[in-house]
């Protein structure tokens, strides 16, 4: 059964750096676009960015747009998410999720949460 | 951007009655006249989301089959034709015809 499991969240101070990994795992990652999307402290869910699955094209939520950059590394079968000048305001667990039928979320990870505090 | 708007934001129900949750977009999501690129997800407790219905009316792999989509163009419902006390959480609908992909402000069911 296809899995992700993200990695890489933590304790930051607003106007810092953060990376995010999401590995995949039985299935072939390569064919399939990936996006990551986020749940602030008891919240809705905010879609934040996504990638084609040949890294050709990457579209982003205006509230990320040139802070956050997605990218994926097919040869490791992972996904990250840089962000940078982090605000309060991404304090959020971060998902990253596969894209089928070019319309749907189909396979979750568990999340990773992030907190920007000072 | 597209506005998702859930009704009602709270239902709580009665197990093996059924229910429904309605989901309304600020523009038709029908894409070329063939599909609705409308999806339904749940979030139970402590949980991940996990899709249920794909496509408007596409039930997902492992979704059980008292869930139903239906609706086209701005007008979605998702229909449990019997409530199981596992069903409780919060539902979420979502657009994927253009980015930003947008959800709902999501639908918490909870039992009676």
């Amino acid at each position: 059964q296809a899995h992700l499991e993200e990695s890489g969240g933590g304790v930051v101070q607003p106007g810092t750096s953060l990376t995010l990994s999401c590995a995949a795992s039985r299935f072939s990652f390569s064919g399939f676009g990936m996006h990551w999307v986020r749940q602030a402290p008891g919240k809705g869910l905010e879609w934040v960015t996504l990638i084609r699955s040949d890294g050709s094209n990457k579209f982003y939520a205006d509230s990320v747009k040139g802070r956050f950059t997605i990218s994926r590394d097919n040869s490791k079968n992972t996904l990250y998410l840089q962000m940078n000048s982090l605000r309060v305001e991404d304090t959020a667990v971060y998902y990253c999720a596969r894209e089928v039928a070019g319309s749907a979320f189909d396979v979750w990870g568990q999340g990773t949460i992030v907190t920007v505090s000072s | 951007e597209i506005v998702m708007t859930q009704s009602p934001l709270s239902l709580p129900v009665t197990p093996g009655e059924p229910a429904s949750i309605s989901c309304r977009s600020s523009q038709s999501l029908l894409h070329n006249n063939a599909y609705n690129s409308l999806d339904w997800y749940v979030q139970r407790p402590g949980q991940s989301p996990q899709l249920l219905i794909y496509l408007g009316s596409n039930r997902a792999s492992g979704a059980p089959d008292r869930f139903s989509g239906s609706g086209s163009g701005t007008d979605f419902t998702l229909n449990i034709t019997r409530v199981e006390a596992e069903d409780v959480g919060v539902y979420y609908c979502m657009q994927a015809l253009q980015t930003p992909w947008t959800f709902g402000q999501g639908t918490k069911v909870d039992i009676k």
